[in-house]
């Protein structure tokens, strides 16, 4: 059961660059979820999406955007990165986004743009 | 919007106790998360709290007070691998999680 895996695990990017980052789950979990976590920050929403064919914008939204065509897969797409875009990233997933659900995180994603 | 505040690093002794506190003020109130998270890996889920009082789980226990807005993680018999950070999580009105910056803890022998 390989839960969630995210891809690549590491990724230094130039500047203006256009950058898909990778998430799959295989719990069948409804609800899906992008952080971000930089240093004395915590873990920040970027956007999340409670079911199949729905997205939804979290704290930090602005130069990212998401699609949600099936469970299983919930890609992050920089457009555009720019270097305050450097950080580690994480998919996670629960089993709906309402009402109490544990969240389960992917390994993350180490993102660096110059 | 969310304010969670908790102590940016602890460092205790092996086979000590070590108390991690948190304080929120946040718009909205279904509960509160503890995860750990050891350097360089994903968060993974220790405890829910959603109702006042104590939560036990073997060496970890979380207490919550909903009318004070406090919360704090006790990790006993300290052990090594028990080095890491704790993030405190409030679960908002629209079931989403805020995250407090997390704390570090260093167990030394």
């Amino acid at each position: 059961i390989a839960g969630i895996t995210q891809a690549p695990t590491s990724q230094i990017l130039a500047a203006g660059r256009r950058m898909t980052l990778r998430c799959t789950q295989d719990m069948r979990h409804n609800a899906m979820y992008w952080y971000r976590q930089d240093l004395g920050l915590g873990l920040r929403l970027i956007h999340y999406s409670n079911t199949a064919g729905t997205t939804g914008k979290g704290e930090v939204p602005d130069g990212y955007s998401v699609s949600r065509a099936n469970t299983d897969d919930f890609p992050l797409t920089l457009a555009s990165a720019v270097p305050s875009q450097t950080s580690v990233y994480f998919c996670a997933s629960s089993d709906s986004g309402e009402g109490y659900n544990e969240q389960f995180f992917g390994p993350g994603t180490r993102l660096t743009v110059l | 919007g969310q304010n969670i505040d908790q102590p940016t690093e602890m460092t205790a002794t092996e086979g000590a106790i070590v108390q991690i506190n948190c304080t929120y003020q946040t718009s909205g109130f279904n509960g509160l998360f503890w995860y750990q998270q050891h350097a360089g890996e994903a968060p993974t889920f220790l405890s829910y709290n959603v109702l006042d009082g104590l939560e036990e789980k073997g060496r970890f226990s979380s207490f919550l007070s909903r009318s004070k807005g406090y919360s704090y993680l006790l990790l006993k018999e300290l052990q090594m691998k028990d080095s890491a950070s704790y993030l405190c999580a409030v679960l908002s009105n629209d079931y989403k999680l805020s995250f407090g910056a997390g704390t570090t803890v260093t167990v030394r022998a």
